[in-house]
């Protein structure tokens, strides 16, 4: 089955850390850039992060920048986020998601996992 | 950064009735290499995570109904739902992967008039 399953969530102390990790299976996770995405509660889709196909290349949103850290492994299909400094702002369902391709060019993001929740309170 | 724009924020439609959701980018998403516009739409339910409509603006994913159409071109979108049902209340969000950061539209709540 083609899916992508987040863990790692829960409460945290602001300034605080916590591992996000995402398990793919079921098609070939080295062919796609993938990203972290997340929703604050009651509000919109905010991207966080993305990585390319090798591990070569990554981006942030200016508001994670120097504090959260994407990576992975294509060895063991897992997408990782690894968060420190951890703020109230950062409470979200975040989830995991497949950056698509068709015809060999992007199409966004086409595959969703069920999201974890961080939620950062003392 | 690429700021995306949805209109309007809610919207009450009968079931069967037509409803367009906008979309305005602060730039354009058009890739002239390529004449694609790296636009998507989103729908989410509640409690569930974002399911792909759209994406280059006008090209439905697989398996959903034809009854979501998304037009536009440039920096002006739109999503149509041709007659809605009731399976269609959801929060609509549109998105460009046009460059980093990724941006989303503020969302737009489609209820039941």
């Amino acid at each position: 089955e083609v899916q992508l399953v987040e863990s790692g969530g829960g409460l945290v102390q602001p300034g605080g850390s916590l591992r996000l990790s995402c398990a793919a299976s079921g098609f070939t996770f080295r062919s796609y850039w993938m990203s972290w995405v997340r929703q604050a509660p009651g509000k919109g889709l905010e991207w966080v992060a993305n990585i390319n196909q090798d591990g070569s290349e990554k981006y942030y949103v200016d508001s994670v920048r120097g504090r959260f850290t994407i990576s992975r492994d294509n060895a063991e299909n897992s997408l990782s986020l690894q968060m420190n400094s951890l703020r109230a702002e950062d409470t979200a369902v975040y989830y995991c998601a497949r950056d698509g391709l068709r015809e060999e060019l992007p199409v966004a993001f086409d595959m969703w996992g069920q999201g974890t929740m961080v939620t950062v309170s003392s | 950064d690429i700021v995306m724009t949805q209109s309007p924020d809610s919207l009450a439609v009968s079931l069967g009735e037509r409803a367009t959701i906008n979309c305005k980018s602060s730039q354009t998403l058009l890739y002239s290499s390529n004449n694609k516009n790296y636009l998507a739409w989103y729908q989410q339910k509640a409690g569930q995570p974002p399911k792909l409509l759209v994406y280059w603006a006008s090209t439905r994913e697989s398996g959903v109904p034809d009854r979501f159409s998304g037009s536009g071109s440039g920096t002006d979108f739109a999503l149509t739902i041709g007659s809605l049902q009731a399976e269609d209340v959801a929060v609509y969000y549109c998105q460009q992967y046009y460059n980093t950061p990724r941006t989303f539209g503020q969302g737009t709540k489609v209820e039941l008039k």
